[in-house]
């Protein structure tokens, strides 16, 4: 399998634009997550999905951030409008529980998507 | 809330020495996942820790589990140059079935000859 696949590596747009971030999963993988991570706040989870499914999304940040899997090989992550703090690198990670209890849940990471917001 | 807290959060050391970076979480869980980051690029994994007393070595790294102290430890061995990146230390946020990782604030590791 090739690994979490995310497109684009770099993003630069205006602010106020709208900008759309894709992730396509490992396949068979059922669990797929949005991470943000800056310099300041780290690593943040955003949203997860489990089947397709938004579980939590506690960690959007507000209204401008919206996350939709319609499918279990594709994923976007959409801001709408765009805003300077929103500049940081977008992970995707996806994982499936395997083998026996405690299951191994361990999350494999795509190459991040750079956003600049300018 | 799940906290993961990491320490130290920057550590520079010398070729050849011994260091142990410490992951503490406040949480019961028996999941956690230890995960390395060059600059730029993506988190590549490292360890995976799935139950209490749990170690982990692959070369000069070599990972523990203590699920009552809620603490894991990555030490290293005779650190050398290749090993400078950030670590990152994450706990599933559910005891039982899946949830989601809360990463640590990572470490940033620099090995200088």
């Amino acid at each position: 399998d090739a690994g979490v696949i995310q497109s684009p590596r770099h993003e630069v747009t205006e602010m106020g634009q709208e900008v759309t971030l894709r992730c396509k999963p490992i396949s068979g993988h059922d669990y797929l997550f949005w991470y943000r991570q800056t310099m300041m706040r780290g690593l943040e989870l955003l949203i997860y999905f489990n089947n397709n499914v938004p579980i939590d999304d506690s960690g959007m940040p507000e209204d401008r951030f919206s996350a939709k899997m319609p499918n279990a090989s594709f994923s976007t992550l959409k801001i709408q409008p765009s805003e300077p703090r929103d500049s940081a690198v977008y992970f995707c990670a996806s994982s499936s529980e395997q083998g026996a209890l405690p299951w191994n849940t361990e999350a494999f990471f795509g190459q991040g998507t750079r956003l600049t917001v300018v | 809330e799940l906290k993961v807290e990491q320490n130290p959060l920057f550590l520079s050391m010398q070729e050849g020495k011994n260091y142990t970076i410490y992951c503490n979480y406040s949480t019961t869980s028996d999941r956690l996942y230890w995960y390395r980051q060059d600059p730029g690029k993506s988190l590549e994994s490292l360890f995976v820790l799935l139950s209490n007393g749990a170690v982990k070595q692959e070369g000069r790294l070599m990972a523990s589990l203590d699920t009552k102290a809620r603490l894991s430890t990555l030490h290293i061995t005779a650190a050398v140059h290749d090993l400078s990146a950030t670590y990152f230390c994450a706990v599933d946020s559910y005891g039982g079935s899946q949830g989601n990782l809360i990463f640590g604030k990572g470490t940033k590791l620099s090995v200088k000859p």
